[in-house]
């Protein structure tokens, strides 16, 4: 069965440091990969996504995440956090159907 | 276009209450799921439809109904109301489930 582990409950970033937040997944066959990204009171919205192809994807908001099928991993980077960035960050995988992490929330030091 | 919307906002219930939980979207996506949200947890997918008049269940749908007679809208039925279905209930639409999913605003229920 497909199943997501978001390692990190909450991470503290300097504003302008880079960001990588972990996501590892356990799926049979080659897995769909999302990363969705909830404001505070917000629904979900989607940051990128990884079906097949080059394994670098580029997304939304000056975010990417490179899938590793090695390490069973989907990581999310940004190069320069901003301040509205702050949020929690979702990694998701499917294909029959969705299957969440626990999420990573972020949280941006001026 | 309004999106995925999602009705009431907040709702209080007793335990042994029912209730629906309204969704709606106006995309003509043919793909909608019913998902639920609780602290450390991340979101638990209840109910999903791949078109109208068919349905199939997810990670946790014990406790909850739906159905899908027409592609715009997706009902998710609590038939009688238990404290452990306190939780933020999240509707989503999307063209397939291989699809980005667009996702409603959210309902907070709370049982009593």
């Amino acid at each position: 069965a497909q199943s997501v582990t978001q390692p990190d409950i909450h991470i503290t970033v300097s504003e302008g440091a880079s960001l990588e937040l972990r996501c590892n997944y356990s799926y049979g066959a080659t897995p769909y990969l999302f990363w969705y990204v909830q404001s505070p009171g917000q629904g979900l919205q989607l940051l990128l996504k990884y079906f097949s192809g080059d394994t670098l994807v580029q997304g939304i908001k000056g975010f990417e995440a490179e899938f590793k099928r090695s390490q069973s991993s989907f990581n999310l980077r940004k190069p320069s956090v901003h301040w509205s960035d702050a949020a929690e960050y979702f990694c998701a995988v499917g294909p029959k159907f969705l299957r969440f992490g626990a999420g990573t929330r972020l949280t941006v030091k001026p | 276009n309004a999106g995925v919307t999602q009705t009431p906002k907040f709702q209080v219930l007793k335990t042994g209450q029912s209730m629906t939980l309204q969704c709606a979207q106006d995309m003509n996506h043919e793909y909608m799921s019913w998902y639920r949200q609780d602290p450390g947890m991340g979101l638990r997918l209840i109910h999903y439809s791949v078109g109208a008049g068919i349905t199939d269940q997810g990670e946790v749908p014990n406790g909850y109904n739906v159905s899908r007679s027409t592609t715009e809208d997706f009902p998710l039925r609590l038939l009688s109301a238990a404290p452990s279905q306190t939780s933020v209930y999240f509707c989503a639409s999307s063209y397939s489930r291989y699809d980005e999913q667009f996702f409603g605003p959210g309902t907070r229920l709370t049982v009593l």
